[in-house]
C-alpha cells in the first residue's frame, strides 16, 4: 500500500459546480497536510496548509482532514475555468524545514465553461 | 508567501554536457531544501534532500554522481546534471519549507 493514495482522475465538471477532491493516506504520523494547484509546466501552488484533523477555509476552497479514518478533502465551491488544473495532496509528520513532504498523484481536474 | 525562485525555467542542451539549475528561498533561510523530478502526467518524485554545509541525501535509485547538489548558503541550492543524456530530459522542481512548502517554478531540462 502506497503511503499516500489519490485518484488521478481526470475529473471533468461544469462551471458553478462543487467539487471535491480526495486522498488518503496510511501513516498515523502525518500531522501536515497541503494542497497544491498546479498549471501544466509550472511549479505547484500552495493553496491550503492544514494541521491536525479539522476545517479550514479559504475563499472557495474548504480543506477538511480527519486523522481517525486517514483521509484529506479539498471542496471547491463555484468552480471556474480557471480552477482547470492537477490538485496535489500532500502530507509530513514534521513541521519546518526538516521534513520532505509525501505527495499524492495528483488528480487532473476540467472545469467546463 | 515564501517565495521559492529557480532558474533557468526551461533549458535545452546537447547530449554529454552538463546542466546547472539554481533554486534561492527569497525571503527566508532554508537549511533544507528538496529537489524532485517530475514525469507527465506523474506525481513529484524526490530526489534528493540538500542540506546547507553539508553532504545531500539522495533518495534510492539516484545516482549522486550525476545529479551533483551543492547547498553552499541558507538561501541557495544548486542541481547539476552532468554528463546529461536525453533519458534525463525531464521537468524538474525544487521546494523548500517555512512552515508549509514552497516550490520553485520548475525546469523543463530537454537533452537532444
Amino acid at each position: 500500500q502506497k503511503e499516500v493514495e489519490q485518484d488521478p482522475g481526470p475529473l471533468s465538471v461544469p462551471e458553478g459546480a462543487i467539487v471535491s477532491l480526495n486522498c488518503t493516506y496510511s501513516n498515523s504520523a502525518f500531522q501536515y497536510f497541503m494542497w497544491y494547484r498546479q498549471y501544466s509546466r509550472k511549479g505547484p501552488e500552495l493553496l491550503m496548509y492544514t494541521y491536525s484533523s479539522g476545517n479550514k477555509e479559504d475563499g472557495r476552497f474548504t480543506a477538511q482532514v480527519d486523522k481517525s479514518s486517514k483521509y484529506i478533502s479539498l471542496f471547491i465551491r463555484d468552480s471556474q475555468p480557471s480552477d482547470s488544473a492537477t490538485y496535489l495532496c500532500a502530507m509530513s509528520a514534521y513541521v519546518g524545514s526538516q521534513g520532505n513532504l509525501i505527495f499524492g498523484k495528483g488528480t487532473k481536474l476540467s472545469v467546463k465553461p | 508567501g515564501a517565495v521559492v525562485s529557480q532558474h533557468p525555467s526551461w533549458v535545452i542542451c546537447k547530449s554529454g554536457t552538463s546542466v546547472k539549475i539554481e533554486c534561492r528561498s527569497l525571503d527566508f533561510q532554508a537549511t533544507t531544501m528538496f529537489w524532485y523530478r517530475q514525469f507527465p502526467k506523474q506525481s513529484l518524485m524526490l530526489m534528493a534532500t540538500s542540506n546547507e554545509g553539508s553532504k545531500a541525501t539522495y533518495e534510492q535509485g539516484v545516482e549522486k554522481d550525476k545529479f551533483l547538489i551543492n547547498h553552499a548558503s541558507l538561501t541557495l541550492s544548486t542541481l547539476t546534471v552532468t554528463s546529461a543524456h536525453p533519458e534525463d530530459s525531464s521537468f524538474y522542481i525544487c521546494s523548500a519549507r517555512d512552515g508549509e512548502a514552497f516550490f520553485g517554478q520548475g525546469t523543463r531540462l530537454t537533452v537532444v
